[in-house]
């Protein structure tokens, strides 16, 4: 089972760009990237996934470096409300499996 | 409308009893997992069906026994609860077809058992 690092925790101040690194450096070649967060033990809630090429959506852009061994969750504009636990998991291959880390929690400072 | 729906959403209880969590997903999702997130909010599967067929069983104790009627639910019963049971345990539910399955979780029962 591929597995992945974050750091425990960070601060972002609010309006900057928040830059949530991940490394997965067991990934192998078929394994998604999937980042979710958790408000305030609420149910962890998707933001975006990727298998190698960058991905953007509504909510966050991710960088996957070319050799996949880790990615980076970038939220653009910090808000007060982003602050959350945020996990960077790989699903298991073949399987509907996630492992879930220990994430790193933001806090987004006014 | 709630996409993935848990009752109750807290539940106190006392060692030794039997309980049960339901869960109700209207994604129209084939696929449906249990998790458990401990006090230290390590998340961790538990179970996964789908379309009502178990395929995944992590080490739980078989005191836990998910039972799923039909794709849009999935409950969890739990015999003879412990103290160490204690924890939000979480529903989600996924499409199984599609590189994406991307998971939409329930928000949460806090089961605490004294």
């Amino acid at each position: 089972d591929a597995k992945t690092t974050q750091p425990t925790s960070m601060d972002c101040a609010e309006g900057r760009a928040a830059n949530l690194p991940c490394n997965h450096s067991t990934i192998s070649g078929n394994e998604y990237v999937y980042w979710y967060r958790q408000i305030h033990s609420q149910g962890p809630q998707y933001i975006i996934h990727g298998l190698k090429n960058n991905e953007t959506n509504e909510m966050a852009s991710l960088i996957i470096t070319e050799d996949r061994k880790s990615s980076t969750l970038i939220l653009p504009h910090a808000t007060l409300r982003d602050t959350a636990v945020y996990y960077c998991i790989v699903r298991v291959s073949g399987t509907y499996k996630y492992i879930f880390g220990t994430g790193t929690r933001l806090k987004v400072l006014a | 409308d709630t996409a993935v729906s848990q009752t109750p959403k807290y539940l106190v209880t006392q060692m030794g009893n039997d309980k049960s969590i339901k869960c109700e997903q209207n994604l129209g999702h084939d696929t449906m997992y249990w998790y458990k997130q401990d006090s230290k909010k390590f998340l961790k599967i538990m179970f996964s069906y789908n379309n009502k067929e178990l395929i995944i069983n992590e080490t739980v104790p078989n005191r836990f026994s998910p039972k799923s009627p039909d794709k849009a639910h999935l409950n969890l019963h739990i015999n003879s609860l412990e103290l160490g049971d204690s924890a939000v345990y979480f529903c989600a539910s996924a499409a199984a077809s599609g590189s994406r399955n991307t998971q939409y979780f329930g928000p949460g029962t806090r089961l605490t058992v004294l």
